[in-house]
């Protein structure tokens, strides 16, 4: 069965400092790596995705993210936060097959001014 | 309309009543999902359309929570005789293509239910 954690619940950094939240994942094959946000009273927006090939990939908003296979890590950085990053942010594994997402529970992140 | 789309956004009903939640897709959108969401927790899958056929329910918590999606589009989640533990974020997601698990998930706002 796959399965996702994410470390910490909440994390606070202050504005224009570097940001990395972590999640490991547990999955018996390649896996299919997501990160989302989400505000409040808002659903899901992805922020990047991670298939294959190329271990570090980009995202939107300035945000990054590193596969490390041998860690079954998908640590989400980015190298300055702005106030509007401030949100819940969750790391997904998506099977083969395609018909549904795991879901680890989320790090809400805060940004002091 | 440009995004996956849920109504109501609110949704407050007394134990025991039936109710009903509309999931609309995005146009031409082939795999349907749903998930529930608990306060402070992350999403947790319920089940999964392609197209009209249901292939898999096995999140579904239990026998009152029924699903459909008739015509491969709009999508309606019931739960009958609710409980107070149904009171959760109900999000709808959609993806393009049927299978693979590379497809990215696009979701509504999603419908927030309370079970007084």
């Amino acid at each position: 069965a796959q399965s996702v954690t994410q470390p910490d619940i909440h994390i606070t950094v202050s504005e224009g400092a570097s940001l990395e939240l972590r999640c490991n994942y547990s999955y018996g094959a390649t896996p299919y790596l997501f990160w989302y946000v989400q505000s409040p009273g808002q659903g899901l927006q992805l922020l990047l995705k991670y298939f294959s090939g190329d271990t570090l990939v980009q995202g939107i908003k300035g945000f990054e993210a590193e596969f490390k296979r041998s860690q079954s890590s998908f640590n989400l950085r980015k190298p300055s936060v702005h106030w509007s990053d401030a949100a819940e942010y969750f790391c997904a594994v998506g099977n083969n097959a395609g018909n549904m997402l795991t879901f680890g529970g989320g790090t809400r992140l805060m940004v002091k001014p | 309309g440009a995004g996956v789309s849920q109504s109501p956004r609110y949704k407050v009903a007394k134990r025991g009543q039936d109710v009903a939640l509309r999931c609309d897709p995005i146009s031409g959108h082939v795999s349907l999902f749903w998930y529930q969401q608990a306060l402070g927790q992350g999403p947790e899958f319920l089940t999964y359309f392609q197209n009209e056929a249901q292939l898999d329910k096995s999140g579904l918590p239990s026998d009152r929570f029924f699903a459909e999606r008739p015509e491969g589009s709009v999508s309606t989640l019931k739960i009958q005789r609710t409980q107070q533990e149904d009171s959760a974020v109900y999000l709808c997601a959609s993806s393009l293509a049927s299978g693979g698990g590379g497809q990215p998930q696009h979701f509504g706002d999603g419908t927030r239910l309370s079970i007084l």
